[in-house]
């Protein structure tokens, strides 16, 4: 069965630093890999996908992860926060875009921007 | 841009009440969700849809829960006599073959 850990339920981050969110999964094949974001009483929003070719993907907002097979990781990143960025981030995996396939989410990650 | 746009999005029901929550998926989607996100947990995943019927559910998934896509446009999950712990966000989403999965804004469901 597959699975998510985010091992950091919170994080504070002064505006302007950098920031890495921290997933790592567990899955028996090539797995499939999602941030989501989700402000307050908002639905998910996708960030960014793995699927499959470059290790490191873009995503909106200045996001950027990186897929490391060796360490079951996709390590979420971003270079510069913006208060508008405190939200709480979710981690999850699918075992592909084919058939009926569901998505696993890890705990989350809330995250606080300090000004 | 095309978004999954789900109703009410806050209901409020007394137990043992049947509620019906809607979703309208993007209209070329092919496979269907619901998921539900009790206060302060994660994600869950309830059920798949595909090709009119249930492609995969969890254990969550239990006889008091259907779903159903009426008319190829709406999908509704059923929940027929709701219990407290059935108070969670709960979101749809779909997706076409080869794309990742699009979610509403979730409806919260309040049982009191």
């Amino acid at each position: 069965a597959q699975s998510v850990t985010q091992p950091d339920i919170h994080i504070t981050v002064s505006e302007g630093a950098s920031l890495e969110l921290r997933c790592n999964y567990s899955y028996g094949a090539t797995p499939y890999l999602f941030w989501y974001v989700q402000s307050p009483g908002q639905g998910l929003q996708l960030l960014l996908k793995y699927f499959s070719g470059d290790t490191l993907v873009q995503g909106i907002k200045g996001f950027e992860a990186e897929f490391k097979r060796s360490q079951s990781s996709f390590n979420l990143r971003k270079p510069s926060v913006h208060w508008s960025d405190a939200a709480e981030y979710f981690c999850a995996v699918g075992a592909g875009t084919g058939g009926g396939n569901k998505l696993t989410f890890g705990t989350g990650t809330q995250l606080k921007v300090e000004l | 841009e095309p978004e999954v746009t789900q109703t009410p999005s806050h209901q409020v029901t007394q137990m043992g009440q049947e509620v019906i929550l809607r979703c309208v998926p993007i209209s070329n989607h092919l496979y269907f969700y619901w998921y539900r996100q009790i206060l302060g947990q994660k994600v869950e995943f309830l059920v798949s849809f595909y090709n009119n019927e249930i492609s995969e559910k969890s254990e969550i998934f239990d006889d008091q829960f259907s779903v159903e896509r009426p008319d190829g446009s709406n999908f509704t999950l059923k929940i027929r006599s709701t219990k407290l712990e059935d108070s969670a966000m709960y979101f749809c989403a779909s997706r076409m073959k080869g794309t990742e999965a699009f979610f509403g804004q979730g409806t919260r469901l309040t049982v009191v």
